[in-house]
């Protein structure tokens, strides 16, 4: 099945404890990315990856790194989560056509 | 400055209504995608528009894009309960930059 995965789903943390959200798709998709979701704000992209060890900043990259060292995997970096960083994240990827496939999500909670 | 402008944010209607969300900017996309989203899950794609004055129907949904590629609306006709949930547009300025803005939503309600 050809699906997103994102992982943990769920996670609660305290302000300056480096975390690691990881993300995986299994369609051989050259593009990736993460977004936030905020009430209010809707749907925000973090940052994104065309290919393998390229990535670049989207709209609100501030306090998050990412890497994509293979193709299927994309996680997202939180160096020194603060409380503004709660939010839900979304891990996507993405066909040369437009075809995006979201992950089911990551509530995290930075107390 | 919210780039995608949704409206309305609201919506509740009756089964059996028909009803346009409206997806508007004032900068030029190179396509425009919907979304639709359930609680607690993510965003799943309806559709991408990507020519000015293009129509895509899916079943009950139609999707048009304004000839200047500008807007874009979703009408659902005879609407159902399981069309219930919240309907995102999303657009690209830049061909192939895999930028995308998001509108912030129209979160509808069908009752049955």
């Amino acid at each position: 099945e050809a699906q997103v995965t994102q992982n943990p789903r769920y996670l609660i943390t305290v302000t300056g404890k480096k975390l690691t959200v990881t993300c995986s798709q299994n369609m051989n998709h050259e593009y990736m990315s993460w977004y936030r979701q905020d009430p209010g704000l809707g749907l925000r992209q973090i940052y994104y990856s065309m290919n393998v060890e390229v990535t670049d900043k989207g709209d609100v990259p501030e306090g998050y790194k990412v890497s994509r060292k293979e193709k299927r995997n994309f996680p997202l970096i939180l160096e020194s989560p603060s409380p503004n960083q709660t939010s839900l994240y979304f891990c996507a990827s993405r066909t040369t056509d437009y075809e995006q496939y979201f992950g089911p999500g990551t509530r995290l909670t930075v107390t | 400055t919210q780039l995608l402008e949704q409206s309305p944010q609201f919506l509740s209607i009756q089964e059996g209504e028909n009803l346009t969300v409206y997806c508007n900017s004032s900068s030029v996309f190179s396509s425009l995608q919907w979304y639709r989203q359930e609680p607690g899950e993510g965003p799943v794609l309806l559709v991408t528009v990507v020519t000015g004055g293009e129509v895509k129907k899916l079943k009950r949904l139609t999707f048009q894009f304004g000839d200047a590629r500008k807007d874009s609306s979703l009408h659902i006709t005879a609407a159902q309960p399981g069309d219930t949930g919240l309907y995102l547009c999303a657009g690209e300025m830049r061909a192939g930059s895999y930028q995308l803005t998001f509108g912030k939503g129209t979160k509808l309600s069908v009752i049955p």
